[in-house]
């Protein structure tokens, strides 16, 4: 099935600085959402994204949808301790059904 | 608003045993998705339910996997019999259902171990 290839695989940052990760499909797609997962739990939703070259935030996270619609970027500002976790990329293309595929993760280690 | 409850957190049994995983969506969500999570691994699609129809299980293993949504709100996903390789987590999502907006929401999961 598809996969969408997310870079990097781990991070491991210093408490305050700044993260990017992106993902990056060889298919169109409509829709990118952008997930955190902790140990033990499920994939919690951060950011949706709807049109190409929309770049929306929600605290100290932001988030854009490609111009070329086939990549999408998330950047996290001042990062703190419980940013710690899985992030996880989805993308949804035309007439799937809905069906969203997944990237193969970034896991983020801040250190204080 | 309550979330996606899934049921148990987590099972272990030997392999060749059967196994059933339970999900209650959130209200009014008419989309029903199960995942499967590999260790390491983003999750994979294994069913999706719009009400209670199927819309896509191309990547369940009809062989031994099975779900069915039948009033188009629970919904539980069997193994039958459960091999090495199904040790995973499996998640359960819910959505609007419309055409747009359409982002899902996940459970806890259910932790399966097969010894």
């Amino acid at each position: 099935g598809q996969q969408l290839n997310q870079s990097p695989q781990s991070m491991f940052i210093q408490e305050g600085e700044d993260v990017s990760m992106n993902c990056t499909s060889s298919s169109i797609f409509n829709t990118w959402l952008w997930y955190k997962q902790d140990p033990g739990e499920g994939p919690v939703l951060l950011i949706a994204l709807y049109k190409a070259g929309e770049l929306t935030s929600n605290g100290r996270l932001t988030a854009q949808f490609g111009i070329t619609r086939k990549d999408s970027f998330l950047n996290i500002s001042a990062s703190i301790p419980s940013d710690v976790g899985i992030y996880f990329c989805a993308g949804q293309r035309e007439n799937t059904g809905n069906q969203f595929y997944f990237g193969t993760g970034t896991s983020l280690t801040v250190i204080p | 608003e309550a979330g996606v409850a899934q049921s148990p957190r987590y099972k272990i049994i030997e392999k060749r045993q059967s196994v059933a995983f339970w999900c209650n969506p959130i209200s009014g969500h008419a989309t029903l998705y199960w995942y499967q999570q590999i260790l390491g691994q983003g999750p994979k699609l294994l069913i999706q339910f719009q009400n209670n129809g199927v819309v896509d299980d191309s990547q369940l293993p009809k062989d031994r996997f099975s779900a069915e949504r039948l009033k188009g709100v629970d919904s539980t996903l069997k193994i039958q019999p459960a091999k090495l390789e199904d040790s995973a987590v499996y998640l359960c999502a819910s959505s609007f259902g419309g055409s747009t907006y359409n982002e899902q929401f996940f459970g806890p999961g259910t932790r399966l171990t097969v010894l």
